[in-house]
């Protein structure tokens, strides 16, 4: 089993649609959470850390579910600017290794 | 935010040759660098932690003879593909964590260097 598994995709969604992304992990003892928007041929960015007790950004809602071992990340009102690859990425302790997820493409449609 | 920069951002060279590429924190100082390659259509894999002032981390499958990595300031990690291989060409991608401090520190990441192996 991956580390970190999330559904490539590709998500193909009109505009104003709202779009959910999961993410699974295997490690329990994973500690820290995040979602990366990743464009073609460029570095990740940050998009938003997720937080145990879920957190909203505009039209960003992450989500953590410990107990699943899973995070999800929801899309409100797609911009045709929002289409990118998400990738998930999990942070565990010691020297704090971050595992990327293998990212899932949103295309938003006009 | 914080700024990483990478040099340089693309670089073709011939089989057998070394190519160097540096990371740098602009605008705070990174105890620890992080070094990514990334294939096409796949996800970005660690290959080494890089810690200022000590010995490098490698990840499991990676050579650390051949990626050698130097961390000599707090500012700058470099990454040196030795004999370099058509199959070592990928995107490379540097990230360094960011200032202390915060309930969750982030990674920034470096805009990649882009090495084409003939």
């Amino acid at each position: 089993r991956k580390e970190v598994e999330q559904d490539p995709g590709p998500f193909n969604v009109p505009e104003g649609a709202t779009v959910a992304f999961n993410c699974t992990y295997s490690n329990s003892a994973s500690q820290s959470f995040f979602w990366y928007r990743q464009d073609c041929r460029k570095e990740p960015k940050l998009l938003m850390s997720v937080y145990s007790s879920g957190n909203e950004d505009g039209r960003f809602t992450a989500q953590l579910n410990r107990a699943s071992q899973y995070i999800s990340l929801l899309i409100r009102d797609s911009k045709l600017s929002d289409s990118a690859t998400y990738l998930c990425v999990v942070r565990g302790g010691g020297y704090q290794k971050v595992t990327f997820g293998t990212g899932t493409k949103l295309q938003v449609i006009p | 935010g914080a700024v990483v920069s990478q040099h340089p951002s693309w670089v073709i060279c011939k089989s057998g040759t070394s190519v160097k590429i540096e990371c740098r924190s602009l605008d705070f100082q990174a105890t620890t660098m992080f070094w990514y390659r990334q294939f096409p259509k796949q996800s970005l894999m660690l290959m080494a932690t890089s810690n200022e002032g000590s010995k490098a981390t490698y990840e499991q499958g990676v050579e650390k003879d051949k990626f050698l990595i130097n961390h000599a300031s707090l500012t700058l990690s470099t990454l040196t593909v030795t004999s370099a291989h058509p199959e070592d060409s990928s995107f490379y991608i540097c990230s360094a964590r960011g200032p202390s401090g915060g309930a969750v520190d982030t990674q920034y990441f470096g805009p990649g260097t882009r090495l084409t192996v003939l």
